[in-house]
């Protein structure tokens, strides 16, 4: 069975620092990752994914993803947090399954 | 682009009623899915399809209905409304790629439908 598992409920970071949304994985074969973030009562957006490649991978809004396949991580990053960013953020996998499971999601909140 | 379509937005049901909330796609999705998102809980997999005629039980599908009669159309209904069923409902799609679906393709949401029962 494949599975995300994001340790932490809330995130809080100042604007200006940068930000991490941990991720950790577990799939089996080639694991597909995405990133998708959720504003206030609207759905998901796609934010970034991994399939294959460079490990570091860029997506919207100035974030970026590191696979790490040996700690089977997929942390989440940006190197300045914005106010804007405030969000629920949602690590999910891909690959060979019908059943897209998500995980409980992180809440990022930055103060001005 | 429309993208996921779903209606109603928000919806108040009696305990007992009977609703169906809609979702339409225009990108010729294949897989299409429902979940429902509840405080704590982040988004469960209620029902979802991988094409037309084919639906499948996801991780929570009790009291609740799906079909799929074309690719456009993923319609999920409450048989008997229950308190419990409070939440907050989305639909998604994604491309099905070759293969055992989804694979790598990005999934696309609705905006949501916003379910209270009373």
């Amino acid at each position: 069975a494949q599975s995300v598992a994001q340790p932490e409920d809330q995130v809080n970071v100042a604007e200006g620092n940068p930000l991490t949304v941990k991720c950790t994985y577990s799939v089996s074969g080639n694991p597909y990752l995405f990133w998708y973030v959720q504003y206030p009562n609207r759905g998901l957006q796609f934010l970034l994914k991994y399939i294959t490649g460079d490990n570091l991978v860029k997506g919207s809004y100035g974030f970026e993803a590191e696979f790490n396949k040996s700690q089977t991580s997929f942390h989440l990053k940006k190197p300045s947090a914005l106010v804007s960013d405030s969000a629920l953020y949602f690590c999910a996998p891909g690959g060979n399954t019908d059943k897209l499971i998500f995980g409980t999601g992180t809440r990022l909140q930055v103060f001005p | 682009n429309a993208g996921v379509t779903q209606t109603p937005k928000f919806q108040v049901l009696k305990t007992g009623q009977s609703m169906t909330l809609q979702c339409a796609q225009d990108m010729n999705h294949e897989y299409m899915s429902w979940y429902r998102q509840d405080p704590g809980m982040g988004l469960r997999l209620i029902h979802y399809s991988v094409g037309a005629g084919i639906t499948d039980q996801g991780e929570v599908p009790n009291g609740y209905n799906v079909s799929r009669s074309t690719t456009e159309d993923f319609p999920l209904r409450l048989l008997s409304a229950a308190p419990s069923q409070t939440s907050v409902y989305f639909c998604a799609s994604t491309r099905d790629g070759q293969g055992p679906p989804p694979s790598g393709n990005t999934i696309y949401f609705g905006e949501g439908s916003w379910l209270t029962v009373v």
